[in-house]
């Protein structure tokens, strides 16, 4: 399996302009994660699904973001307006269950807002 | 208060010279304490769960321990290619685990 997969790698912009990360978890595994990283605060979750259903969303930051996940191989993180201290490292993570479930991330995408 | 907290925040070590870093908790009900490792530039790595006070595992120079109050993560003679963050994660029940800020860990040849 080739794992979780991100993209973009990199990701610059400007100040007010919408951003679109993307992830595609590994086959199988029914819960999705999307994390954010900063020196400051380190990771904190953001939103995480269940078979493609938002759970819990209470970490997303303002109503700037949001996410959504229209089928088991895909889910997008979007950004609009991106504002500077948006950025960030952005992880998205899958598992097969949430109890004591490991989870297995991406490689994250690093955005920088101008 | 951090449900998780870790230290040292960064760590240098001399390669062969052993140590431990520290995750302590604050949880009531522990559904698991995970360790991972972080390379530059990459996501997190799973490395180990514990789930009980008591619980010890193992792999190459790693050894994780875990009671009521914490976890030690020690490294015997570690190498340079053992330089990473380390993060600590608990979960509680059935939320999400919640991660700790990590320890920088640099072993210098």
């Amino acid at each position: 399996d080739a794992g979780v997969i991100q993209s973009p790698r990199h990701e610059v912009t400007e100040m007010g302009q919408e951003v679109t990360l993307r992830c595609k978890p590994i086959s199988g595994h029914d819960y999705l994660f999307w994390y954010r990283q900063t020196m400051m605060r380190g990771l904190e979750l953001l939103i995480y699904f269940n078979n493609n259903v938002p759970i819990d969303d209470s970490g997303m930051p303002e109503d700037r973001f949001s996410a959504k996940m229209p089928n088991a191989s895909f889910s997008t993180l979007k950004i609009q307006p991106s504002e500077p201290r948006d950025s960030a490292v952005y992880f998205c993570a899958s598992s097969r269950q949430v109890g004591g479930e490991k989870l297995f991330f991406g490689s994250g995408t690093q955005l920088s807002v101008l | 208060e951090d449900q998780v907290t870790q230290s040292p925040e960064a760590l240098r070590l001399q390669e062969g010279e052993s140590s431990s870093l520290n995750c302590s908790y604050t949880v009531s009900g522990l559904r698991g304490l995970f360790w991972y490792r972080q390379d530059p530039g990459k996501g997190p790595e799973f490395l180990f769960t514990l789930y009980s006070a008591g619980e010890e595992k193992e792999k190459e120079r790693l050894k994780a321990t875990l009671t009521k109050k914490e976890s030690f993560l020690h490294i015997t003679a570690p190498k340079p290619e053992d330089s990473a963050t380390y993060l600590c994660a608990v979960q509680e029940g059935s939320y999400i685990p919640t991660f700790g800020r990590g320890t920088s860990l640099i072993v210098h040849p």
